[in-house]
């Protein structure tokens, strides 16, 4: 595998659920991001961390709990979602913080619906 | 404070056609990175190009061209002979030191056969 992996690709939840999304890098990265896109704000940060450090967290409610366990894993916990949180959640890592020349390499993306 | 504009929400061009991806960015800082992404229908963004900002020379590969002029703090994309396969929300963004990546609003570009 290469590039960065999200599971599930989907997934339909209910308000009361607990649920996570899965994201792994096959990159070597040092660093991995969790994005929200949706149809009111197309890209929003929401974690970054840092050599398995959380270093940013954008004003996101606690409901979303991110977890990193090594510099090659990157989980969302997902629990007591609203119907407003039904987005595509991406993932992204980078060699070295988004520092002004690195790019970032992402991942397809969970289909997330609240229901 | 950093800001991507992309103006363009929506584009649809007949293929073969020419296409130009409007971007305006505003930041205080003299020294900064942009960059262009493709986000097709499977759903990852692709990394496109990267442009700092001493470096004004435009910028062609294959039938992608990019235009980045300073003075009007716009980075421009530019499909040549469009395909079907162009098909995809580009998204521009800006990093300044320190700052991580923002996003423009994504313009989404149909290519009809």
């Amino acid at each position: 595998e290469t590039g960065v992996t999200q599971t599930p690709r989907h997934l339909v939840m209910g308000m009361t659920n607990k649920k996570s999304l899965k994201c792994e890098q096959h990159l070597g990265h040092n660093a991995m991001y969790w994005y929200k896109q949706s149809a009111k704000k197309p890209l929003e940060l929401m974690f970054v961390y840092s050599l398995e450090e959380r270093v940013e967290n954008n004003s996101v409610p606690s409901r979303f709990s991110p977890e990193c366990p090594n510099s090659s894993h990157l989980f969302l916990h997902l629990h007591t979602l609203q119907p407003e949180d039904s987005a595509l959640y991406l993932c992204a890592s980078s060699q070295g913080l988004q520092e002004m020349n690195t790019e970032a390499f992402f991942g397809q993306g969970t289909r997330l619906t609240v229901v | 404070a950093q800001k991507v504009t992309q103006a363009q929400t929506e584009i649809s061009v007949v293929e073969k056609e020419d296409v130009t991806l409007d971007c305006v960015y505003e930041t205080r800082d003299t020294t900064y990175y942009l960059f262009w992404y493709k986000q097709p229908p499977s759903g990852e963004l692709v990394f496109l190009i990267r442009r700092n900002s001493f470096d004004e020379q435009n910028e062609i590969s294959g039938r992608y061209s990019w235009n980045f002029q300073k003075s009007t703090s716009s980075f421009n994309f530019t499909i040549t002979a469009s395909q079907v396969v162009d098909s995809a929300v580009y998204f521009c963004a800006l990093s300044t030191a320190g700052n991580m990546l923002t996003f423009g609003g994504g313009t989404r570009l149909m290519v009809k056969p």
